[in-house]
């Protein structure tokens, strides 16, 4: 089964600096997708940024990009000038690229605090 | 309703009793997952419908949580005689096309066993 891992339970950042928040994942297969959803106050879970494993192209999304190093099975988020309403919690995600593939498997998440 | 709506919002029942949490996926949405977030845990799997085709109940955690989507669309979780275990925000989420499509997400309900 595929398993995702955050190593890190809790960040913090001053307000325009950037952070990076880690995540390792393990599978076999070769065709996948990855995910940062972003979880604040609100519960509500919110997509920050995908990446298709068969890209070898980074994904950007504003201030919002990741570090996809697929031997590694390495898939970083990096969050550049920090604002306050990036305080949330950041789940990364794993999904089969398989047609019978649907689950979305997620790491335990990242509590992230922006300093003011 | 532009989004995934869920209902109620929030739900405190005492143990033993029945519960019944509501979600009303984007229209045209044809895939709908359930997930349960307990506290300090990442999201886990509950079950997924697809279309008309048989529901994928592999991640229910016992023979208490039932699931039920009517005409493809509004889908109710039951949990039959609560545990304090069972407390938890439960999320509901739908998507267009699986697995390219995100999922979108509901603001989910947050379940408190007395």
């Amino acid at each position: 089964a595929q398993t995702v891992t955050q190593s890190q339970p809790e960040m913090s950042v001053q307000e325009a600096e950037t952070v990076t928040l880690s995540c390792t994942y393990d599978t076999s297969e070769s065709d996948y997708y990855l995910f940062w959803y972003k979880q604040p106050p609100s519960r509500q879970m919110i997509l920050v940024i995908r990446q298709e494993a068969y890209k070898q192209q980074n994904a950007t999304e504003n201030r919002f990009s990741v570090n996809f190093q697929k031997a590694a099975k390495s898939f970083s988020l990096k969050i550049s000038d920090s604002q306050l309403g990036d305080a949330a919690m950041y789940f990364c995600a794993y999904m089969g690229g398989g047609g019978s593939n649907y689950k979305l498997t997620f790491g335990k998440g990242t509590l992230l605090t922006v300093n003011p | 309703g532009a989004g995934v709506s869920q209902s109620p919002s929030n739900k405190v029942t005492e143990k033993g009793k029945d519960v019944e949490l509501r979600c009303d996926p984007i229209s045209g949405h044809t895939a709908l997952y359930w997930y349960r977030q307990s506290l300090g845990q990442g999201l886990e799997f509950l079950i997924y419908f697809q279309g008309n085709s048989a529901p994928d109940k592999s991640g229910l955690p016992s023979d208490r949580f039932s699931a039920e989507r009517t005409g493809g669309s509004v889908s109710t979780l039951t949990i039959q005689r609560t545990q304090q275990e069972d407390s938890a925000v439960y999320l509901c989420a739908s998507s267009l096309s699986i697995p390219r499509g995100p999922l979108h997400f509901g603001n989910g309900t947050r379940l408190t066993v007395t």
